[in-house]
């Protein structure tokens, strides 16, 4: 099974603040990798696809990137409404794998 | 409108048997696959298995041996069937739709199986 890593598990920012949230992959997925946020008592929202695909209606302060195995979501000015738990996905082998998490909260 | 709809019992006793209905609408069975997604209480979302398109399935390898996923298409529906639950089952179920390149979407609001005795 492909092992996603992600890192940090926590993170706190302040408003306008960028920051950045890393996924590696235990092997090459390509880019069958997105991202999802999720708040609290809510189902998970997709946020990026194929690793650098904005999701309609997402804020372009969202955005993906890739290097390798590396994979990483970056928000640019850290809003209010930012805070939640980050998650990266592979989808490029069954089974599907998810990151640990990122907590991210606000300074 | 692409709806995912999650239904089944609230409890469940230890040792045995989950059994969850996915109801979709908007779209076909046999034209999306169909996955589930769960997360134990208080702990991060794991990948549970998936219905394919065209029928084949495909499983966590932790959950593989207590898992199993059918559907009946004339109905619209995804089945979740796993045994042996234990307390550390407990937690909310989705199920979602794929469309490739890890892009789930939209997601079911989630029903919340409780463990217990």
């Amino acid at each position: 099974d492909i092992q996603m890593t992600q890192s940090p598990a926590s993170l706190s920012a302040s408003l306008e603040e960028i920051v950045t949230i890393t996924c590696q992959a235990s092997q090459d997925i390509g880019n069958w990798l997105a991202w999802y946020q999720q708040k609290p008592g809510k189902s998970p929202q997709l946020l990026i696809y194929g690793a650098t695909s904005l999701a309609d209606g997402v804020p372009s302060r969202f955005s993906g990137s890739r290097s390798g195995t590396q994979y990483s979501l970056k928000i640019s000015r850290l809003q209010v409404e930012d805070p939640g738990i980050y998650y990266c996905l592979q989808g490029y082998s069954a089974p599907n794998t998810f990151g640990a998490g990122t907590k991210l909260e606000l300074k | 409108q692409v709806q995912l709809t999650e239904s089944g019992p609230g409890l469940v006793h230890p040792s045995e048997t989950l059994s969850l209905t996915c109801t979709v609408s908007g779209f076909s069975l046999t034209g999306y696959s169909v996955y589930w997604v769960r997360q134990p209480s208080g702990k991060g979302l794991e990948w549970m298995g998936r219905m394919r398109y065209n029928g084949d399935t495909s499983y966590n390898s932790a959950l593989k041996s207590r898992l199993s996923i059918s559907r009946d298409t004339s109905k619209n529906q995804v089945f979740l069937k796993m045994n042996s639950l234990q307390t550390d089952d407990t937690g909310t179920y989705y199920c979602t739709r794929d469309r490739g390149f890890g892009w789930y979407s939209p997601w079911g609001q989630g029903v919340m199986v409780t463990v217990s005795s």
